[in-house]
C-alpha cells in the first residue's frame, strides 16, 4: 500500500530559529501533498496544499512567509517554519493523495522553547 | 464554508458494549467521507465512502452513508479496550486536489 514517510517524528527548537518537516511518498509519485497541524485536543486543520513545481496554496489565516512549503519532486514536499515561536508549538502532519486515497506521514511534534 | 460535525465529542463504554458515533457535514462538491482511528501518532484509515446506503465493513467496525440527510455512522460492535482512540470523520471535495475537512473527532474509551 501507499506509504508516507515523514520526518523528523520529534524536533525541540529554540524561539526564533526555523525548522525543517520532510515529508516523502515511499511507493508512489504525488503531484500533491497535504499539510495539517493540531493543536492539542483538536482536530486535524489543513495549512496548505503543496503542489510539485508550482506554489503553495494556503488555507486562510496561515502566513505563508511563515511557514514555507517547497514540493520540488513528485516524492518529497517540505515545510519550514520559520523564526518559530512557542505558539508554533503543535503536531504537524503531511498526506499524500495516491492510488488507495489518502495517505498521511507519521507526524512531527514540535515543541518550541 | 465547509463543515463537519461529530458528535458525541466523547464517550465512556465498556468492553463489549456497541457504539455508534455520528458524522454529520456540509460541503460542496462533496467527493467522498472517510473515517479515521487517532491513537497517538497520525490518523490511520478506516473507511472512504463514496456512494448512500452501502454499507462498509471491517471486522467489528461498519459504516455507512447517507447523502440525503448528510450523515454518516460508525458502529463499532463487541468494543474491546484496544478500540480507545479519536476517531475522526473527514469529508473530500472533487477533484481531489483539496485537503480533506476534518470533523473535531470522538474520543471513545472502552472501559475493562
Amino acid at each position: 500500500g501507499a506509504v508516507v514517510s515523514q520526518h523528523p517524528s520529534r524536533v525541540i527548537c529554540k524561539s526564533g530559529t526555523s525548522v525543517k518537516i520532510e515529508c516523502r511518498s515511499l511507493d508512489f509519485q504525488a503531484t500533491t501533498m497535504f499539510w495539517y497541524r493540531q493543536f492539542p485536543k483538536q482536530s486535524l486543520m489543513l495549512m496548505a496544499t503543496s503542489n510539485e513545481g508550482s506554489k503553495a496554496t494556503y488555507e486562510q489565516g496561515v502566513e505563508k512567509d511563515k511557514f514555507l512549503i517547497n514540493h520540488a519532486s513528485l516524492t518529497l514536499s517540505t515545510l519550514t517554519v520559520t523564526s518559530a515561536h512557542p505558539e508554533d508549538s503543535s503536531f504537524y502532519i503531511c498526506s499524500a493523495t495516491g492510488v488507495g486515497g489518502y495517505t498521511f506521514g507519521s507526524g512531527t511534534r514540535l515543541t518550541v522553547v | 464554508e465547509d463543515k463537519v460535525v461529530q458528535s458525541p465529542l466523547s464517550l465512556v463504554v465498556h468492553e463489549g458494549d456497541t457504539v455508534t458515533l455520528n458524522c454529520s457535514y456540509e460541503v460542496t462538491n462533496f467527493r467522498s467521507l472517510l473515517w479515521y482511528k487517532q491513537e497517538k501518532k497520525a490518523p490511520t484509515f478506516l473507511f472512504m465512502l463514496t456512494s448512500s446506503g452501502i454499507e462498509k465493513k471491517s471486522g467489528r467496525l461498519s459504516s455507512i452513508l447517507d447523502k440525503k440527510e448528510l450523515f454518516s455512522i460508525l458502529n463499532i460492535t463487541a468494543t474491546q479496550t484496544g478500540d480507545s482512540a479519536v476517531y475522526l470523520c473527514a469529508v473530500g471535495r472533487r477533484g481531489g486536489a483539496d485537503g480533506l475537512t476534518f470533523g473535531k473527532g470522538t474520543h471513545l474509551i472502552i472501559q475493562p
